[in-house]
């Protein structure tokens, strides 16, 4: 059964902070990467997505990826109390279909 | 057509009685998914279209569980006999083809059953 675990959290961090999800998969025939954001009550909003290892940065957001630790993270520079949410982490192999981790909670105080 | 729709936003129904909700995908995608999300988990994948074909579905959807898409466009997902358990949000979804193309997901249908 393929399993996508993350911290639930939550992961607390000041305004301005760098915050640090990670996320840990189990099919190692995975091939793509994606990050979502879910505020409370809403839907997933995709804010990144990654195939290659290494890094990808997209403004305030960076997404590392290591297949050989089977380990994605995503890095938050410069966090704001508007990047409150649930951070959710998704992965996909050859069959389309993604597997969603829980999801790790971020709380960014002033 | 900016994003992926769903209708209705919210559903209260009493256990027993049969519900079904609609999601209209970004025109050009041809896949669409749907899925299912409780208070503290991520998305549960229920089932996924190409086109008008059902192409695959979770083991763990139960045979009061149907969807369709007739024409490829919009799809439709109908719960029979509804259960206390099947309260959650039902989240659509949909993407281009092909192995990585990100999925866009809609507002989700909110199902109460009392």
């Amino acid at each position: 059964q393929k399993e996508v675990e993350q911290n639930s959290g939550p992961l607390s961090v000041p305004e301005g902070a760098i915050a640090s999800l990670n996320c840990t998969y189990s099919d190692r025939g995975s091939q793509s990467f994606f990050w979502y954001r879910q505020y409370s009550g809403k839907s997933p909003e995709l804010i990144m997505f990654i195939y290659s290892n290494g890094d990808k940065e997209d403004g305030r957001f960076t997404a590392q990826l290591n297949k050989a630790s089977q380990y994605v993270s995503l890095l938050i520079r410069d966090s704001q109390p508007s990047d409150s949410a649930t951070y959710l982490c998704a992965v996909t192999g050859g069959s389309y279909i993604p597997t969603f981790g829980r999801g790790t909670s971020l709380i960014v105080h002033p | 057509d900016t994003g992926v729709s769903q209708d209705p936003r919210h559903k209260i129904t009493k256990r027993g009685q049969n519900v079904t909700f609609r999601c209209d995908p970004i025109s050009e995608h041809n896949r669409l998914y749907w899925y299912r999300q409780t208070l503290g988990q991520g998305p549960e994948f229920l089932t996924y279209f190409q086109n008008e074909a059902q192409l695959e579905k979770s083991r763990l959807l139960s045979d009061r569980f149907s969807a369709e898409r007739p024409k490829g466009s919009f799809s439709t997902l109908e719960i029979q006999r509804t259960e206390q358990g099947d309260s959650a949000m039902y989240l659509c979804a949909s993407s281009l083809a092909g192995v990585g193309h990100e999925q866009f997901f809609g507002p989700g249908t909110r199902l109460t059953v009392l």
